[in-house]
């Protein structure tokens, strides 16, 4: 099984609509972050959250916003969308940031369309 | 704020050449660098990660090198193949950053 895991995998929605991303792991990580991928942008930073209790904002956070359940589960919400949101969302999971030795693990990507 | 290029953005080689691909970054106070590979629709797959203390790491064909102090890394693959063929993606971690901070990638297609 996956360490990583999203749901949905792709997601069509329109405009306006309410969008929840679910992510889970079962790494035991205490760090999960929200990333987006758009064609010549590279993946960007949502939101990231350092434990159940700490959450803060990414490069581009505008528009959406987060919840952690529980240590295993962070999901993004996309309150109302729109087309421009429109692109692949990663969620990935590392035990820390602050070492030379730490990495991120990535899920296998939702792709949401916005019509 | 942290930035990451990625040269060249696509790059074509015939099967079993040696070839480089280049990373810089602006911010030389980082954790480490890592290297992904993203196959089309798919995930990113880690494939090196360099600590800040190290110079070079290695992983079969691959070898990334690490230079802070120039704020450049690159990744030696050896006797490339098909299989090769995907986008690779260089990211820092640190450098006044929270999370990761990728480059655009560069689209690697090795010619059978």
């Amino acid at each position: 099984d996956a360490d990583v895991t999203q749901t949905p995998r792709n997601r069509i929605t329109k405009t306006g609509k309410r969008i929840m991303l679910e992510c889970s792991q079962t790494k035991g990580h205490d760090r999960m972050y929200w990333y987006r991928q758009d064609p010549g942008l590279g993946l960007r930073l949502i939101y990231y959250s350092f434990d159940v209790k700490d959450i803060n904002k990414g490069e581009i956070s505008d528009g959406y916003s987060v919840s952690r359940q529980a240590q295993a589960k962070f999901s993004l919400s996309l309150e109302s969308a729109i087309p421009n949101q429109t692109a692949l969302y990663f969620c990935a999971t590392s035990e820390t940031e602050t070492t030379s030795t730490d990495t991120q693990y990535f899920g296998p990507g939702t792709r949401l369309t916005v019509l | 704020k942290q930035e990451v290029t990625q040269i060249p953005a696509a790059l074509s080689v015939p099967e079993g050449e040696n070839l480089v691909l280049n990373c810089s970054f602006t911010d030389s106070a980082i954790y480490n660098l890592q290297w992904f590979r993203q196959d089309p629709g798919k995930g990113l797959t880690s494939l090196l990660l360099i600590q800040s203390s190290q110079r070079e790491q290695t992983s079969g064909r691959l070898n990334a090198s690490l230079d802070k102090s120039s704020g450049r890394s690159t990744l030696y693959i050896a006797a490339s193949q098909p299989g090769d063929s995907a986008t690779y993606l260089c990211a820092a971690s640190g450098g006044g950053a929270d999370g990761l901070t990728f480059g655009k990638g560069t689209h690697l297609i090795i010619q059978p």
